[in-house]
């Protein structure tokens, strides 16, 4: 079946401006999360929905990233006012259901904030 | 602090030179590793869950082992498509998912 997609692929954008990046998870998934991933870096924990609970938004760095999910299914994470600092790849997981179910992650998206 | 930390960072190997990866932790209460390969531009990749020490999983030339305080990725006779890095993460208390920083391994033809 259809793994975790996420678009777009690649992201550049001006220091300033808004983005919005799109996880469709894998149909029958409750669980969905975000992570970061910078440059050598390990991955860094943002964001984790689970069915209709109210999201764990503990690992956002700043009130400049939110994310919501639409009907269980389809998420959108957005960056207002991109820094630099913000250029990472952008992964998204999900997994049938919480915490101790291995998560299956999509491709990524790569943001460039210039 | 929770912590999870892999090493090496990096790793060349000869193609047949079998190796060991290392995930060594301290969280508060352990429910479970994960061990991920990722390739570059992609997205990691599951491979093996241990839940309680001395629990071991093999896959081909891939062997995952746990205990009480750090997991091993064990490499026999790899082979230049095993070169990616690998991630472990591991699953404790608050059901907290945290990922080390991955081992880089590169296997020469």
């Amino acid at each position: 079946g259809a793994g975790v997609s996420q678009s777009p692929s690649n992201k550049v954008t001006e220091k300033g401006k808004d983005v919005e990046l799109r996880c469709d998870p894998i149909s029958g998934h409750t669980a969905l999360y975000w992570y970061r991933q910078s440059l050598g870096q390990g991955l860094e924990f943002l964001i984790y929905f689970q069915g209709n609970s109210a999201p764990d938004k503990s690992g956002l760095p700043s009130d400049r990233f939110s994310a919501e999910r639409t009907g269980g299914s389809v998420s959108t994470l957005t960056i207002q006012r991109t820094q630099q600092e913000d250029s990472a790849v952008y992964l998204c997981a999900s997994s049938p259901i919480a915490y101790n179910s291995p998560l299956h992650f999509g491709n990524g998206t790569r943001l460039t904030v210039t | 602090e929770d912590q999870v930390t892999q090493s090496p960072e990096a790793l060349r190997l000869q193609e047949g030179e079998s190796s060991s990866l290392n995930c060594s932790y301290t969280v508060s209460g352990l429910r479970g590793l994960f061990w991920y390969r990722q390739d570059p531009g992609k997205g990691p990749e599951f491979l093996f869950t241990l839940y309680s020490a001395g629990e071991e999983k093999e896959k081909e030339r891939l062997k995952a082992t746990l205990t009480k305080k750090e997991s091993f990725l064990h490499i026999t006779a790899p082979k230049p498509e095993d070169s990616a890095t690998y991630l472990c993460a591991v699953l404790h208390a608050g059901n907290m998912l945290t990922f080390g920083g991955g081992t880089r391994l590169m296997v020469k033809p």
